[in-house]
């Protein structure tokens, strides 16, 4: 099975402190992504990557980067926390690829990471 | 007019009984098709992708109306397990992204 571990389940921080949220995955999928969840407003894309050292915006990357510096990690950095920030933030991976039955666009999600911004 | 969108429930059955989904989308030209569950306070995972045929899987049955752009998804014999958010997700081809809806939450009482 895909394993995809965020390293921290339950975060608390204050408003302008800088946030590191890690995201590690041992498939070897090239693609990886982070995903914000909000009763009421679903999944909604921050940032995504389909290679090393790649990254792309997603529908709301305003507030976040990202790094991508080896295949299997993809982090997440809020740069100074704000309180509308506090979410749960899901890392996801799945193979390269858009092709309808080859495993692509198939995501296998982390645990999620619940982040309180004081 | 969203991109998916579904009926947030709760929709409340007993055991045993059946239930359905639906899931509408906006882009006629989306391709695949899932349905992911979700258990509170957990990560989605995904039930079953939906092809065109439809497809069965035990005791759920996912369908694909093309023409009027929706899937659905059929429980049989519910049990309580299966209480649980339900994510249409659509992969949109012109944004080459996938699109969550934002869920149907489904409770199984004894």
């Amino acid at each position: 099975d895909v394993k995809v571990t965020q390293s921290s389940r339950y975060l608390v921080k204050r408003t302008g402190e800088k946030v590191f949220l890690e995201c590690v995955q041992d498939m070897d999928h090239e693609n990886m992504f982070w995903y914000r969840q909000d009763p009421g407003l679903g999944l909604r894309l921050i940032y995504f990557s389909y290679d090393v050292k790649m990254k792309e915006k997603g529908d709301i990357p305003e507030g976040y980067s990202v790094s991508r510096e080896k295949k299997e990690r993809f982090s997440l950095i809020l740069e100074s926390a704000s309180t509308n920030q506090t979410s749960m933030y899901l890392c996801a991976s799945s193979l390269p690829g858009q092709g309808f039955g080859s495993g692509a666009n198939v995501l296998t999600f982390g645990a999620g990471s619940r982040l309180t911004v004081l | 007019r969203k991109e998916v969108e579904q009926d947030p429930g709760p929709f409340n059955v007993p055991e045993g009984a059946t239930v359905a989904f639906n899931c509408t989308y906006s882009n006629s030209a989306s391709q695949s098709f899932f349905w992911y569950r979700q258990d509170c306070r957990k990560e989605p995972k995904l039930l079953m992708s939906v092809y065109s045929s439809g497809n069965e899987d035990g005791r759920f049955t996912a369908q694909l109306n093309r023409a009027s752009q929706y899937i659905s998804l059929l429980i049989r014999d519910s049990k309580l397990s299966d209480s649980a958010t339900y994510l249409c997700v659509v992969w949109d081809p012109g944004f080459q992204k996938l699109v969550f809806g934002t869920g149907t939450r489904l409770l199984v009482s004894p």
